[in-house]
């Protein structure tokens, strides 16, 4: 059984581009949470996608943006990235069903802005 | 505000040395409380979930129990690849899907 996977693994770009990172949950899982984590921090709750929709976000600008596939992956979009964009970017999934929110992470893209 | 604290930020041991490291919060009505063990570059790996004061969960040398107002992750005779970062995290029904993470304790494991 695959875990959540991940895609790339690292990522450079410079400031003002654009990124697209991608996620694919645990089988049998149909939410998908995205994280930022910063160097010796713990992971900041991005946004969560159930049913292709946005089912909550946290304190992240509109550059910010998701979408779920109806096979459940997702992808987390930055624009005019900045360079304290730079970090890990972690992809969870879930069941929303008891237990809802034992979340599984993915291995991480490490993002690089220069 | 919903906030999770863990202490220590780092915390070195001898291999044997049992010790414990603290999860405190502050949220109204906690749903779950969850530790993560994150080895350096990878993404968390899920260990435990708590619901309720006074439960209790154990997986080999790591046992997570619950307060109302803090979780201890107890570390038993811990061996080198114990090593590693421990996040705690909360949800609570006023951040609805989002789970709070503290900052983690690193814990090193010398031989």
């Amino acid at each position: 059984d695959a875990g959540v996977t991940q895609s790339p693994t690292h990522l450079i770009k410079t400031r003002g581009q654009q990124v697209t990172l991608r996620c694919s949950p645990k089988s049998g899982h149909d939410t998908v949470s995205w994280y930022q984590q910063a160097l010796g921090q713990g992971p900041q709750f991005i946004f969560q996608y159930y049913e292709e929709e946005e089912r909550q976000r946290g304190n992240f600008p509109d550059r910010f943006s998701g979408h779920q596939f109806p096979n459940y992956s997702s992808e987390l979009n930055v624009n005019a990235l900045l360079l304290g964009d730079s970090a890990l970017y972690l992809c969870a999934s879930s069941f929303l069903g008891p237990p809802e929110m034992e979340q599984f992470f993915g291995p991480g893209t490490r993002l690089t802005v220069l | 505000e919903d906030q999770v604290t863990q202490s220590p930020e780092a915390l070195r041991l001898q291999e044997g040395e049992s010790s414990s490291l603290n999860c405190s919060y502050t949220v109204s009505g906690l749903r779950g409380l969850f530790w993560y063990r994150q080895d350096p570059g990878k993404g968390p790996e899920f260990l435990f979930t708590l619901y309720s004061a006074g439960e209790e969960k154990e997986k080999e040398r790591l046992k997570a129990t619950l307060t109302k107002k803090e979780s201890f992750l107890h570390i038993t005779a811990p061996k080198p690849e114990d090593s590693a970062t421990y996040l705690c995290a909360v949800q609570a029904p006023s951040s609805a899907s989002k789970i709070i993470f503290g900052s983690g304790t690193r814990l090193s494991i010398r031989p």
